[in-house]
Order: C-alpha cells, then structure tokens, then sequence
C-alpha cells in the first residue's frame, strides 16, 4: 500500500524567497514520485518525477526535489518565489497494478501563497 | 483541440436530475480515470479504464455510472446525486502497460465543477 503525507496544509512565502514544500511517503513497493501544480480553475498539470536514477530532480518553472529513501521524503523546492507560483502543490506516489497501469495516490495539497 | 477536454466546465442540478460528464483525450493514450475532488480531502480515484475496459472500481456509489466508448473518449453518467457529491470531477489519461507503466505520468483535464442542489 502506498501513501502520502504533505506538512502544512498553507505556506505562505515572501516574492524572492526560497519555497520549500514537504513531502513524505510510504511505499511497499520502490516508489516513484510526482509533484503536480493546480492553479485556479484548471486541472493538475505534472512539475517533475522520479523513478530512477539520479535523486535531484528537475522540473518546469525552476522547481527541484531531491529523493531520500532514508528520510522517505520527496520534497519540492524553488530557490526564489515569483507570483506566478501561487498555487495548490500535489506530491503523490505511484503504487503498482495487476493491469499495467499506473495508480497514484495523492497527498492532501499544499496551498502556496506569495506575498508581494 | 490537445491534452485532455472535459465538458461542461460546471453544472449545477437538482438530486432527481439525470446528466452526464465528458471527456475526451487527444493524446493516444489507452488509460483513463475519473477523480473526484473534494475541499480539504485528497484526490480520490473513482475509476480507471484500460483499453476501453474498466480495471478499477474504487467503491463508487451506483449513481455514478462510467462508460468508455472508445480510447479517447470517457463518459460519467450522473443519477439522483446527494449534495455531498458535489465536487470538482478531474479526467485523467496515460500511456499503459509494459515494465514503465509506472513511471507514466497522468494528464489532467481542466475539470468539471459539479454542485448538486
């Protein structure tokens, strides 16, 4: 069974400052990862993954996570906030299926505001 | 039209009420869902289709009925709902199958906002 817990439900960081949102997981399987954006009246749209390889990943919009199996957190960062990143932030982990398609399961989303 | 459309964007209707949900994807892709999402609850997987086959029921209450006429097309028909159905209901696709089903990432549709009267 998989899982996911995102801390804070709302983060509120200063336009230019570092975003920094938390995500761990459990996994009974290897996990891969995702970090998915909600703006406003839209759907979710995919910011970047992990599967294998490298534990530095690079997503769209200058966002990175790094992997760390020993902490089993995926956790997104932004070295400097732009307005433009107010939005909702979705970690999730895809679990394994008899049918060959993949199952995510979502954590509840963090809510990012910016402040002028 | 790309990605992943779904229509209406909102609707509004009453508990007696019959009405559907569609969507429809133009990326080739042979896996669809359907999600509900509720305020402060995390997204819930209603339903996954393969192939045009359902391989996923995730406890969903008989009023909603899925169809899948085809790959790229994905229906959720709508019967004497409650208001606590109402939500934002996300359409989903992917590629499938083979040993990186996995690593596919999902693409969503802008959503349909369904308030229930």
């Amino acid at each position: 069974a998989q899982s996911v817990t995102q801390l804070g439900s709302h983060v509120s960081v200063s336009e230019g400052a570092l975003v920094l949102l938390r995500c761990n997981y459990s996994s009974s399987v290897p996990p891969y990862l995702f970090w998915y954006v909600q703006y406003p009246n839209q759907g979710l749209q995919l910011l970047l993954k992990y599967t294998t390889g490298a534990t530095l990943v690079k997503g769209i919009n200058g966002f990175e996570a790094e992997f760390k199996k020993s902490e089993t957190s995926f956790h997104l960062t932004k070295p400097s906030a732009h307005m433009s990143d107010a939005a909702e932030y979705f970690c999730a982990v895809s679990g394994s299926s008899n049918f060959g398609n993949e199952k995510l399961t979502f954590g509840t989303g963090t809510r990012l505001t910016i402040i002028p | 039209e790309t990605g992943v459309t779904q229509t209406p964007r909102h609707l509004v209707m009453g508990m007696t009420n019959k009405k559907s949900l569609k969507c429809e994807q133009h990326l080739g892709h042979n896996a669809m869902y359907w999600y509900k999402q509720s305020a402060k609850k995390p997204l819930e997987l209603m339903f996954v289709y393969n192939f045009k086959e359902q391989t996923e029921n995730n406890s969903v209450p008989s009023r909603f009925s899925p169809e899948c006429p085809n790959s790229s097309h994905l229906f959720l028909h709508l019967h004497t709902l409650q208001p606590e159905d109402s939500a934002l209901y996300l359409c989903a696709s992917s590629p499938t199958g083979g040993l990186l089903a996995r690593s596919y990432e999902q693409y969503f549709g802008p959503g349909t906002r369904l308030t229930v009267t």
